[in-house]
């Protein structure tokens, strides 16, 4: 079971920066992606997630009408898009596939991409 | 929904035992079984040690360990060895489909 994610992106501020990751070794439409960042000097954050198989997705107050997430099931897939980037965006994005309790609770995450870093600057 | 509240960081002497914080609220910690703990090295992602308050992975170190008291989590490293040196995170549900991390720990073996 392992995440793979797209190699490094460098970003004018305003512009927007798609991720993906890619998924092996499970069942892609049994689990939700989360998208979890770090930027420099601070924590994770949480950011959202979504469900391939029915598209559904849920995202942290912060970032919503800021950030999408998609996926493409056919070559499991999927993708985090920031857009109207800001300096303080600048870190590393992380994908993890999230494990749900029996009543659809998010309990833990695991497997964890390797990671993505986003550097905006003008 | 505010991050979780953990102590910058924590130290203790080779073999010790410590303890790391993590506090919310009644809507969070409190409220759910659905407290988790990551261990992550610098440029590295970050790695499950600890789910469900007190559950341990299999191929995690019994000498790590979780509880609860009211709202507030903790997470419990005995007999501190170097290669625990690392950043700590709480992170807990918060209903509705969301979840939030704690600021995280920076421990330190002496």
């Amino acid at each position: 079971e392992q995440l793979g994610q797209s190699g490094a992106e460098v970003k004018k501020p305003g512009a927007s920066v798609r991720v993906s990751c890619k998924a092996s070794g499970y069942n892609f439409t049994d689990f939700d992606i989360h998208w979890v960042r770090q930027v420099p000097g601070q924590g994770l954050e949480w950011m959202g997630w979504m469900n391939p198989k029915s598209g559904n997705t849920a995202y942290a107050q912060k970032f919503r009408g800021r950030v999408t997430m998609t996926s493409d099931t056919f070559i499991t897939t999927s993708y985090l898009e920031v857009s109207s980037l800001r300096p303080d965006d600048a870190g590393v994005y992380f994908c993890t596939r999230g494990v749900l309790t029996e009543n659809y609770e998010i309990n833990w995450f695991g497997p964890w991409g390797q990671g993505t870093l986003v550097t905006v600057s003008s | 929904q505010s991050a979780l509240t953990q102590p910058a960081s924590v130290s203790g002497s080779l073999g010790q035992t410590i303890t790391i914080s993590c506090t919310g609220t009644s809507g969070d910690v409190g409220g759910y079984n659905l407290v988790s703990w990551y261990q992550k090295f610098p440029g590295k992602a970050p790695r499950l040690i600890i789910y469900e308050v007190i559950k341990r992975p299999p191929s995690v170190s019994d000498r790590f360990s979780g509880s609860r008291s009211g709202n507030a989590a903790f997470l419990t490293v005995s007999g501190l060895q170097p290669e625990d040196e690392a950043d700590y995170y709480c992170c807990s549900y918060v209903g509705r489909s969301m979840e939030v991390f704690g600021g995280g720990t920076t421990l330190t073996v002496l």
